[in-house]
C-alpha cells in the first residue's frame, strides 16, 4: 500500500522554462513533507520542506504547495536549468504509528533540456 | 559536499564474506539510520538508532547486523549474504526521531555487490 504517490515517472522541460513535479499521499498522520534530489552515485540530497501548518514555502528557484485537503503537494522549480536534471523523491512523516518513519515516493526523473 | 560519510563507496564481496558499512556524521545528531534503495525504487528504511540504541528494526534478516558504537559513528556488519542483497545502502541522521520538522540528511551511500 503506497501511501506516497509520485505518478509520473519522468517528467522533460525546456531550460528556462518551469518544471512543475506532483506528489499524493494517502495518510492523513503526516504532517511534514520533504523533496529530495538524486544524482546517480549519490545519495539524496534535502532540497526544501513544508509543514502542514502552511500551504507554501519557498526558497530561491523552488517552492512547494501543499493542499491539505486534497492530499497533493508540488515542487515548482523556475527557472529550470540543466543542472536540475535529477531524480526527484517527495517524503512525508508525520509524529505518530504508521507515520513516525519517513515514507519516500517512487520518484521523478526530471530532464532538463538545453 | 554531504555531512554524512560512509565508507566504503564500493563493495564486492561474496555470499560466504564478513564485511562491514561505515558511517559517520559529526552534526551532533542523535538518530541515525540505515536504508536499502534498490535501482529506480526509493530508499527502504532498515533500521534506526535513537541515542545509541536500536529503535527500530524493520524485520531485517539477521545476516545484517547494525551497530552504533557512539553518537557519531554507525556500521552495518554483513554475513552470509544473498545476490538479492545487491543494493545502495545509504546512511542517514537527524537531530532526533521525535522531532518530526527535521530532515534527514544522506550520505552518498555504499554501492554493493554480492557475487
Amino acid at each position: 500500500d503506497q501511501q506516497v504517490k509520485q505518478n509520473s515517472p519522468s517528467l522533460s522541460v525546456q531550460e528556462g522554462r518551469i518544471s512543475i513535479l506532483n506528489c499524493d499521499y494517502t495518510n492523513s498522520m503526516f504532517d511534514y513533507f520533504l523533496w529530495y534530489k538524486k544524482y546517480p552515485a549519490e545519495g539524496p540530497t534535502f532540497l526544501i520542506s513544508i509543514s502542514s501548518i502552511k500551504d507554501k514555502n519557498e526558497d530561491g528557484r523552488f517552492t512547494v504547495f501543499l493542499n491539505k485537503s486534497a492530499k497533493h503537494l508540488s515542487l515548482h522549480i523556475v527557472p529550470s536549468q540543466p543542472g536540475d536534471s535529477a531524480v526527484y523523491f517527495c517524503a512525508a512523516k508525520g509524529l505518530a504509528g504508521s507515520a513516525r518513519q519517513l515514507t519516500f515516493g517512487s520518484g521523478t526523473q526530471l530532464t532538463v533540456l538545453p | 559536499d554531504t555531512e554524512v560519510t560512509q565508507t566504503p563507496k564500493h563493495l564486492v564481496m561474496g555470499m560466504t564474506n564478513k564485511k562491514s558499512l561505515k558511517c559517520e556524521q559529526h552534526m551532533g545528531h542523535r538518530a541515525m539510520y540505515w536504508y536499502k534503495q534498490k535501482a529506480k525504487k526509493p530508499p527502504e528504511l532498515m533500521f534506526v538508532y535513537s541515542y545509541e540504541k536500536l529503535s527500530i528494526n524493520e524485520s531485517v534478516p539477521s545476516r545484517f547486523s547494525p551497530e552504533c558504537p557512539n553518537s557519531s559513528l554507525l556500521n552495518l556488519h554483513l554475513h552470509a549474504l544473498q545476490p538479492e542483497d545487491s543494493a545502495l545502502y545509504l546512511c542517514a541522521s537527524s537531530q532526533d526521531i521525535d522531532r518530526v520538522n527535521q530532515p534527514q540528511h544522506f550520505g552518498d551511500g555504499t554501492r554493493l555487490s554480492i557475487l
